[in-house]
């Protein structure tokens, strides 16, 4: 069974920019939440959406925004760059809404903001 | 910052020794969770520890809940090259979505 996919795997994009991650969770899993994981630190939650709609939201600014879709796939989007955002965006999904349950991580998109 | 102080930040060993990680939290969590992530790979569960006092094992390697729910240790015995990695803390609470976690450490086991 396909784990949890990410697309791209790497990005480079300049200040002011936009970008666009895509991820397809674990076939049967309606939970996908996104992480931010800069390099050296642990990843630091950004949004968990569960059945179409957002369930929670990371201390992150509004240039960040996501949404799913009807088959659960979601996408991460990210407005203005800003030098700060080169990081580890990792996307993880789980069959439930809370914490119960494994939470499966995808291998990530590596964006650089040059 | 971090919710979860995870200590040391790095360690590097030779092949066969023991070592162990910590991961404080002045915040007291329904469970904590373990992962291992190795470079260009996202996090991989290890384990959830939910009940205070609470000690897993598996193979080489026993995490120990804290009695209070504030605190963990990952220990490694006879540590080998494979266990080298990014070790990571989880923090949950009951009815929560998301996952707090640690800095991390780097774990190196040398051949």
């Amino acid at each position: 069974d396909a784990g949890v996919t990410q697309s791209p795997t790497h990005l480079i994009k300049t200040r002011g920019q936009q970008v666009t991650l895509r991820c397809s969770p674990i076939s049967g899993h309606k939970s996908v939440s996104w992480y931010q994981q800069v390099l050296g630190q642990g990843p630091q939650f950004i949004f968990q959406y569960y059945e179409k709609e957002e369930r929670g939201r990371g201390n992150f600014p509004d240039r960040f925004s996501a949404r799913q879709f009807p088959n659960y796939s979601s996408e991460l989007n990210v407005n203005a760059l800003l030098l700060g955002d080169s990081a580890l965006y990792l996307c993880a999904s789980r069959m439930g809404r809370v914490n119960t349950g494994e939470l499966f991580f995808g291998e990530g998109s590596r964006l650089t903001v040059l | 910052t971090q919710l979860l102080e995870q200590s040391p930040q790095f360690l590097s060993i030779q092949e066969g020794e023991n070592l162990t990680v910590y991961c404080n939290s002045s915040s007291v969590f329904s469970s904590l969770q373990w992962y291992r992530q190795e470079p260009g790979e996202g996090p991989v569960l290890l384990v959830t520890v939910v009940t205070g006092g609470e000690v897993k094992k598996l193979k080489r390697l026993t995490f120990q809940f804290g009695d209070a729910r504030k605190d963990s240790s990952l220990h490694i015995t006879a540590a080998q090259p494979g266990d080298t990695g990014l070790y990571l803390c989880a923090g949950a609470g009951s009815n929560d979505y998301k996952l707090s976690f640690g800095a991390g450490t780097t774990v190196t086991v040398r051949a």
